[in-house]
């Protein structure tokens, strides 16, 4: 069964304190692995796509990086405005077509001032 | 403002009820997504809609439906509710399935 599975669930930093999420996964073929970051009571809003084992992304304070089993998302001296819950997601070639989103549970970052 | 809409953006109705959630893609996607999120499960996947034809389905109970109409906008419909599916709902498109999802900012809804 395909499963993404993220860590910490929760995490919080001091401002400037530097970190990473991790999040593990085990598909039948990988078509893409997504970052997402969610604010509360709002939807989902997409941070970064990575295809291939070895590739990064880069985004402000944040950068996404991807394994053959896992990606992190390194968040360098974050700042308050960072706090949300940030979400991982696999896409999964099925049948030849690529298939829905898998969603991990997500990690809640808060960083304080 | 993401380019996907949804309504309404609260919802509260009765056990035994029925209700319908609306969604407009952004425009020039053909794939809809609809998810349920709740506090301990998180995402989970219901249905794909592209170009009006169902192409996925995931852990979608019986007593929901949904459809995507030659507009391309959706909708998914929940009937006989029961406490438990109180939850997020949302909608999210995409221009084809390989493509990253835009999501909406989601139907709230509570049933009592």
């Amino acid at each position: 069964e395909d499963q993404v599975t993220q860590s910490p669930e929760a995490l919080r930093l001091q401002e400037g304190e530097s970190s990473s999420l991790n999040c593990s996964y085990t598909v039948s073929g990988l078509r893409g692995l997504f970052w997402y970051r969610q604010d509360p009571g709002k939807g989902p809003e997409f941070l970064f796509t990575l295809y291939s084992a070895g590739e990064e992304k880069e985004k402000e304070r944040l950068k996404a990086t991807l394994t053959k089993k896992e990606s992190f998302l390194h968040i360098t001296a974050p700042k308050p405005e960072d706090s949300a819950t940030y979400l991982c997601a696999v896409q999964v070639i099925k049948g030849g077509s690529q298939g829905n989103l898998i969603f991990g549970k997500g990690t809640k970052l808060s960083v304080k001032p | 403002d993401s380019g996907v809409t949804q309504t309404p953006k609260h919802l509260i109705t009765a056990t035994g009820q029925r209700v319908t959630l609306r969604c407009s893609p952004r425009s020039g996607d053909l794939s809809v997504y609809w998810y349920q999120q709740s506090l301990d499960q998180g995402l989970q996947f219901l249905i794909q809609y592209y170009n009006g034809e169902e192409r996925a389905k995931g852990n979608i109970l019986e007593r929901f439906s949904a459809q995507q109409f030659p507009d391309l906008h959706s909708e998914l419909n929940l009937s006989s509710l029961e406490l438990g599916d109180s939850a997020l709902y949302f909608c999210a498109s995409s221009v084809e399935s390989n493509y990253g999802y835009t999501f909406g900012s989601g139907t709230r809804l509570t049933v009592v």
